[in-house]
């Protein structure tokens, strides 16, 4: 099956630093890429759509010059957290859907836990 | 506004028993309905959709789900639990037409017993 792999599953950074999370499609090409974002015991909130080539889209509310994604190649898309604060500490997920499977049939990577301290 | 409730937050089973999480949608018209799974620190899993045709859906590890338009319910079985079934559940809607954005319910986090 397809799969999407993101890197690190973990990381603690200082407040103030930027922090970048990588997702890649393994096995197949995604023009686009979701990154979702979730709270503790909370649902995933989309927070962007990462169209390769091009700018991403962002969700309303989502501060774009903060969390700023990258999808450079048809296999990698990249979210950068800058100027890291504590309430930017959550659980970010990507995921993208394969060629040939249906609308919202999403692939999701592992997640990243970010906790900023 | 399109939605998702799910309206059990947290639900307790014990292994062999059955178990019904619950799922209703708000949306204009039918949307793609999909129900995932999530185990603890990990990412999600998909459990089964429903596009069209019949309603009953069957999906991985024994889980099934009724599609009733008429209750506007995308409710998920599975007859009998097992330990490992332990996990968050996301139910989520796609509007149909060829958007891929998902908006996702709350989430039911089960827990089974011994």
């Amino acid at each position: 099956g397809a799969v999407v792999s993101q890197h690190p599953s973990r990381v603690i950074c200082k407040s103030g630093t930027s922090v970048k999370i990588e997702c890649r499609s393994l096995d197949f090409q995604a023009t686009t890429m979701f990154w979702y974002r979730q709270f503790p015991k909370q649902s995933l909130m989309l927070m962007a759509t990462s169209n390769e080539g091009s700018k991403a889209t962002y969700e309303q509310g989502v501060e774009k010059d903060k969390f700023l994604i990258n999808h450079a190649s048809l296999t990698l898309s990249t979210l950068t957290v800058t100027s890291a604060h504590p309430e930017d500490s959550s659980f970010y997920i990507c995921s993208a859907r394969p060629p040939g499977h249906h609308t919202g049939e999403l692939f999701f990577g592992e997640g990243s836990r970010l906790t900023v301290l | 506004a399109q939605s998702v409730t799910q309206p059990d937050i947290h639900i307790t089973v014990s292994e062999g028993a059955s178990l019904e999480l619950r799922c209703n949608y708000s949306y204009g018209a039918t949307p793609y309905l999909f129900w995932y799974v999530q185990s603890p620190g990990q990412g999600l899993q998909l459990l089964l959709k429903y596009f069209s045709g019949d309603t009953l859906v069957q999906g991985i590890k024994g889980f099934e789900a009724e599609f009733k338009r008429s209750q506007s319910s995308f409710n998920l079985r599975k007859p009998s639990v097992h330990w490992s079934d332990a996990a968050e559940y996301f139910c989520a809607v796609a509007p149909s037409g060829g958007y891929n954005k998902l908006i996702f319910g709350a989430g039911t986090r089960l827990a089974v017993h011994p």
